[in-house]
């Protein structure tokens, strides 16, 4: 089945770091990928879309600046969070998909910021 | 844009009992129905999916049913196991367009 990789999985890491995840799609090539952040207890909320070779769309609220999103290739998708701070710390999720196919997701990232 | 709504938000079931989850959507043009299982602290993963030209899907003990009238769909889950415990999120998306909106999700605790 479609395999979705995401790493790093856990980072830790002081107030004003920048920390890139990155996000790829092991044994396919996918049209679309997409990233969520996802608080404790809470549903997935979708931050921006990212198709390879063209700008990232985010979704309203979220700043692209904070948030950079660069798919450079059709296996491989990166969300760096510019200047962290505590309220940034989430669980960051991606997945990928194929045309019309399922969205297949990656492990996640916990990222926690002190 | 796309509203999905899930309910209940908890529910706890007997093992071996069925369990049901209901979604509703706003957007009529929406066509493609998944169902994800998460664990704590792990990956959404797909369980089953349903388009709109199909009003039931099964796959085992996991079934789908939608129904396009009255614009919701039902996640049923018979003979449930304690490992079926878990968040389940449903979500909406219309075509040509993978994007999804994801209800707010259903915790089910199966209890041995």
């Amino acid at each position: 089945g479609a395999v979705v990789s995401q790493h790093p999985s856990r980072v830790i890491c002081k107030s004003g770091t920048s920390v890139k995840i990155e996000c790829r799609s092991l044994d396919f090539q996918a049209t679309t990928m997409f990233w969520y952040r996802q608080f404790p207890k809470q549903s997935l909320m979708l931050m921006a879309t990212s198709n390879e070779g063209s700008k990232a769309t985010y979704e309203q609220g979220v700043e692209k600046d904070k948030f950079l999103i660069n798919h450079a290739s059709l296996t491989l998708s990166t969300l760096t969070v510019t200047s962290a701070h505590p309220e940034d710390s989430s669980f960051y999720i991606c997945s990928a998909v194929l045309s019309n196919q399922p969205q297949h997701f990656g492990d996640g990232t916990r990222l926690s910021i002190l | 844009g796309e509203n999905v709504e899930q309910h209940p938000s908890t529910l706890s079931v007997q093992e071996g009992d069925s369990a049901v989850i209901k979604c509703t959507y706003s957007d009529s043009a929406s066509n493609y129905f998944p169902w994800y299982k998460q664990e704590l602290g792990k990956r959404p993963q797909l369980i089953i999916d349903i388009r709109s030209n199909v009003g039931e899907k099964k796959d085992q003990r996991i079934a789908v049913t939608l129904n396009k009238t009255a614009k919701h769909f039902s996640l049923h889950i018979t003979e449930t196991q304690p490992e079926d415990s878990a968040v389940y999120f449903c979500a909406a998306s219309t075509a040509g367009n993978n994007r999804l909106a994801f209800g707010k999700g259903n915790q089910v605790v199966v209890i041995p």
